[in-house]
Protein backbone atom coordinates (compact mmCIF):
# COMPACT_ATOMS: atom_id res chain seq x y z
CA UNK A 1 0.00 0.00 0.00
CA UNK A 2 1.35 3.35 -1.02
CA UNK A 3 2.06 5.54 2.37
CA UNK A 4 3.02 9.01 2.10
CA UNK A 5 2.89 10.83 5.69
CA UNK A 6 4.34 14.16 6.22
CA UNK A 7 5.66 15.76 9.38
CA UNK A 8 7.57 19.05 10.32
CA UNK A 9 4.30 21.82 10.35
CA UNK A 10 3.70 24.17 12.73
CA UNK A 11 3.19 27.89 13.95
CA UNK A 12 6.07 29.70 12.71
CA UNK A 13 6.48 33.98 12.73
CA UNK A 14 6.44 35.80 9.45
CA UNK A 15 10.32 36.07 8.22
CA UNK A 16 10.69 32.76 9.82
CA UNK A 17 11.56 28.85 8.45
CA UNK A 18 10.29 25.47 8.44
CA UNK A 19 10.89 22.23 6.60
CA UNK A 20 8.66 19.70 6.03
CA UNK A 21 9.65 15.97 5.36
CA UNK A 22 7.55 13.23 3.75
CA UNK A 23 8.32 9.31 4.44
CA UNK A 24 7.14 7.23 1.81
CA UNK A 25 6.86 4.05 1.20
CA UNK A 26 4.78 1.09 -0.51
CA UNK A 27 6.54 1.57 -4.02
CA UNK A 28 9.34 2.15 -5.40
CA UNK A 29 10.38 5.57 -4.61
CA UNK A 30 13.38 6.42 -6.97
CA UNK A 31 10.76 5.60 -9.72
CA UNK A 32 8.10 8.79 -9.24
CA UNK A 33 8.31 11.98 -9.40
CA UNK A 34 7.11 13.74 -6.22
CA UNK A 35 5.30 16.82 -5.58
CA UNK A 36 3.87 19.24 -2.72
CA UNK A 37 0.88 20.37 -3.09
CA UNK A 38 -0.73 23.09 -0.53
CA UNK A 39 -4.53 24.15 0.24
CA UNK A 40 -5.90 27.18 2.14
CA UNK A 41 -9.94 28.36 2.05
CA UNK A 42 -9.25 31.52 0.45
CA UNK A 43 -7.15 30.21 -2.81
CA UNK A 44 -7.94 26.51 -3.09
CA UNK A 45 -5.82 23.56 -4.30
CA UNK A 46 -2.40 25.08 -4.70
CA UNK A 47 0.84 23.15 -6.57
CA UNK A 48 4.14 24.74 -4.75
CA UNK A 49 6.87 22.54 -6.26
CA UNK A 50 7.93 19.52 -7.67
CA UNK A 51 11.14 16.86 -8.25
CA UNK A 52 12.43 15.08 -10.92
CA UNK A 53 13.21 10.58 -10.13
CA UNK A 54 16.94 12.00 -9.61
CA UNK A 55 16.22 15.18 -7.95
CA UNK A 56 17.86 16.54 -10.74
CA UNK A 57 15.06 18.61 -11.89
CA UNK A 58 12.84 20.59 -10.16
CA UNK A 59 9.88 23.20 -10.83
CA UNK A 60 7.92 25.52 -8.48
CA UNK A 61 5.52 28.11 -8.18
CA UNK A 62 6.27 31.48 -8.83
CA UNK A 63 4.99 33.01 -5.75
CA UNK A 64 7.89 30.51 -3.65
CA UNK A 65 10.08 30.55 -6.35
CA UNK A 66 13.82 31.85 -4.42
CA UNK A 67 12.00 31.08 -0.86
CA UNK A 68 11.31 27.16 -1.15
CA UNK A 69 13.59 24.58 -2.18
CA UNK A 70 12.19 20.85 -2.74
CA UNK A 71 14.60 17.96 -2.26
CA UNK A 72 14.74 14.02 -2.06
CA UNK A 73 16.88 11.63 -0.24
CA UNK A 74 15.94 8.34 -2.60
CA UNK A 75 18.24 6.38 -0.16
CA UNK A 76 15.74 7.36 2.96
CA UNK A 77 12.29 7.17 0.72
CA UNK A 78 11.93 10.74 1.70
CA UNK A 79 10.91 14.48 0.05
CA UNK A 80 11.68 17.53 1.75
CA UNK A 81 10.36 21.03 1.32
CA UNK A 82 12.80 23.75 3.15
CA UNK A 83 10.43 26.92 3.37
CA UNK A 84 12.47 30.37 4.35
CA UNK A 85 11.59 34.03 4.49
CA UNK A 86 7.63 32.43 4.92
CA UNK A 87 4.96 35.11 5.05
CA UNK A 88 1.45 34.85 5.88
CA UNK A 89 0.00 34.29 2.79
CA UNK A 90 1.86 30.60 3.12
CA UNK A 91 -0.32 29.39 5.96
CA UNK A 92 -1.75 26.09 4.65
CA UNK A 93 -2.20 22.42 4.55
CA UNK A 94 0.66 21.10 2.79
CA UNK A 95 0.22 17.57 1.35
CA UNK A 96 3.20 15.41 0.05
CA UNK A 97 2.16 14.01 -3.38
CA UNK A 98 3.58 11.32 -5.63
CA UNK A 99 3.12 12.80 -8.99
CA UNK A 100 2.69 10.54 -12.22
CA UNK A 101 5.67 11.54 -14.67
CA UNK A 102 5.58 15.39 -14.06
CA UNK A 103 1.48 15.06 -14.43
CA UNK A 104 -1.33 13.79 -12.36
CA UNK A 105 -1.03 13.03 -8.82
CA UNK A 106 -2.25 9.76 -7.72
CA UNK A 107 -1.46 9.40 -4.38
CA UNK A 108 -1.80 11.97 -1.28
CA UNK A 109 0.03 12.33 2.51
CA UNK A 110 -2.68 13.19 4.79
CA UNK A 111 -1.13 16.88 4.84
CA UNK A 112 0.79 18.90 7.59
CA UNK A 113 -0.63 22.38 8.32
CA UNK A 114 1.71 25.52 8.44
CA UNK A 115 0.57 28.74 10.21
CA UNK A 116 2.59 31.89 9.66
CA UNK A 117 1.28 34.63 12.21
CA UNK A 118 2.96 36.60 14.66
CA UNK B 1 -0.75 30.81 -16.93
CA UNK B 2 -3.57 28.82 -16.97
CA UNK B 3 -6.77 29.26 -15.63
CA UNK B 4 -9.14 27.29 -14.57
CA UNK B 5 -12.90 27.36 -13.73
CA UNK B 6 -15.65 24.61 -12.70
CA UNK B 7 -19.33 25.21 -12.68
CA UNK B 8 -21.63 24.84 -10.61
CA UNK B 9 -19.28 26.17 -7.78
CA UNK B 10 -22.51 24.14 -5.70
CA UNK B 11 -24.74 21.44 -7.00
CA UNK B 12 -27.74 19.94 -5.08
CA UNK B 13 -28.82 16.23 -5.92
CA UNK B 14 -30.76 13.04 -4.62
CA UNK B 15 -29.26 9.88 -4.44
CA UNK B 16 -29.39 8.32 -8.20
CA UNK B 17 -29.51 11.44 -9.95
CA UNK B 18 -26.84 11.90 -12.71
CA UNK B 19 -25.00 15.00 -12.41
CA UNK B 20 -22.55 16.60 -14.32
CA UNK B 21 -19.76 19.22 -13.56
CA UNK B 22 -17.88 21.61 -16.32
CA UNK B 23 -14.34 22.73 -16.05
CA UNK B 24 -12.96 24.82 -18.65
CA UNK B 25 -9.27 25.80 -18.96
CA UNK B 26 -8.23 29.63 -19.72
CA UNK B 27 -6.08 27.94 -22.97
CA UNK B 28 -5.95 24.44 -24.67
CA UNK B 29 -4.87 22.13 -22.09
CA UNK B 30 -5.01 19.06 -24.98
CA UNK B 31 -6.41 16.07 -22.75
CA UNK B 32 -3.71 17.01 -19.78
CA UNK B 33 -6.63 17.09 -17.49
CA UNK B 34 -7.49 14.91 -14.02
CA UNK B 35 -10.45 15.17 -11.52
CA UNK B 36 -10.11 14.59 -7.52
CA UNK B 37 -12.91 13.97 -5.27
CA UNK B 38 -12.21 15.89 -1.60
CA UNK B 39 -14.07 14.99 1.84
CA UNK B 40 -14.15 17.25 5.01
CA UNK B 41 -10.87 16.69 6.53
CA UNK B 42 -9.07 14.27 3.84
CA UNK B 43 -6.70 14.73 1.28
CA UNK B 44 -8.15 14.73 -2.57
CA UNK B 45 -8.27 11.36 -4.13
CA UNK B 46 -7.47 11.26 -7.96
CA UNK B 47 -10.65 10.05 -9.86
CA UNK B 48 -9.77 10.45 -13.46
CA UNK B 49 -6.75 11.75 -15.67
CA UNK B 50 -6.00 12.40 -18.79
CA UNK B 51 -9.07 13.97 -19.30
CA UNK B 52 -11.05 10.58 -19.56
CA UNK B 53 -9.25 7.43 -18.21
CA UNK B 54 -10.54 5.96 -14.73
CA UNK B 55 -8.15 5.76 -12.08
CA UNK B 56 -7.95 2.00 -11.04
CA UNK B 57 -10.42 1.53 -8.13
CA UNK B 58 -13.13 4.08 -8.90
CA UNK B 59 -16.37 3.06 -9.74
CA UNK B 60 -17.55 2.92 -13.08
CA UNK B 61 -20.01 5.32 -12.41
CA UNK B 62 -17.73 8.17 -12.77
CA UNK B 63 -16.70 8.88 -16.34
CA UNK B 64 -14.33 12.12 -17.98
CA UNK B 65 -14.84 13.75 -21.45
CA UNK B 66 -13.76 16.06 -23.00
CA UNK B 67 -10.32 18.10 -24.60
CA UNK B 68 -9.25 21.72 -25.17
CA UNK B 69 -10.40 23.93 -23.47
CA UNK B 70 -13.68 22.28 -22.11
CA UNK B 71 -14.32 19.24 -19.59
CA UNK B 72 -16.96 16.92 -17.82
CA UNK B 73 -16.86 14.87 -15.00
CA UNK B 74 -19.97 12.54 -14.82
CA UNK B 75 -21.65 10.84 -11.99
CA UNK B 76 -24.17 8.73 -13.58
CA UNK B 77 -25.98 7.54 -10.61
CA UNK B 78 -25.08 9.34 -7.36
CA UNK B 79 -24.44 7.56 -4.27
CA UNK B 80 -24.27 8.66 -0.70
CA UNK B 81 -20.37 8.08 -0.47
CA UNK B 82 -20.25 10.60 -3.49
CA UNK B 83 -21.34 14.00 -1.51
CA UNK B 84 -17.69 15.81 -1.20
CA UNK B 85 -16.29 18.67 -3.41
CA UNK B 86 -14.44 17.92 -6.81
CA UNK B 87 -11.68 19.73 -8.18
CA UNK B 88 -10.29 19.71 -12.02
CA UNK B 89 -6.82 20.25 -12.49
CA UNK B 90 -4.70 21.04 -15.24
CA UNK B 91 -1.16 19.08 -16.25
CA UNK B 92 -0.55 20.68 -19.77
CA UNK B 93 1.88 23.47 -18.56
CA UNK B 94 2.63 23.56 -15.06
CA UNK B 95 -0.18 22.69 -12.65
CA UNK B 96 -3.27 24.41 -11.68
CA UNK B 97 -6.81 23.52 -10.21
CA UNK B 98 -9.82 24.74 -10.43
CA UNK B 99 -11.81 26.51 -7.61
CA UNK B 100 -14.12 23.13 -7.29
CA UNK B 101 -17.79 22.17 -6.62
CA UNK B 102 -19.53 21.18 -3.83
CA UNK B 103 -21.77 18.31 -4.24
CA UNK B 104 -24.53 17.90 -1.87
CA UNK B 105 -27.20 16.01 -0.50
CA UNK B 106 -31.24 18.22 -1.83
Amino acid sequence: EVQLVESGGGLVQPGGSLRLSCAASGFTFSDYWLAWVRQTPGKGLEWVANIERDGSVTYYLDSVRGRFTISRHNAKNSVYLQMNSLKAEDTAVYYCVRDVKGGHFDHWGQGTLVTVSS
Amino acid sequence: DIQMTQSPSTLSASVGDRVSITCRASQTIRSWLAWYQQKPGKAPKLLIYKASTLENGVPSRFSGSGSGTEFTLTISSLQPDDFATYYCQQYNRQFTFGPGTKVHIK
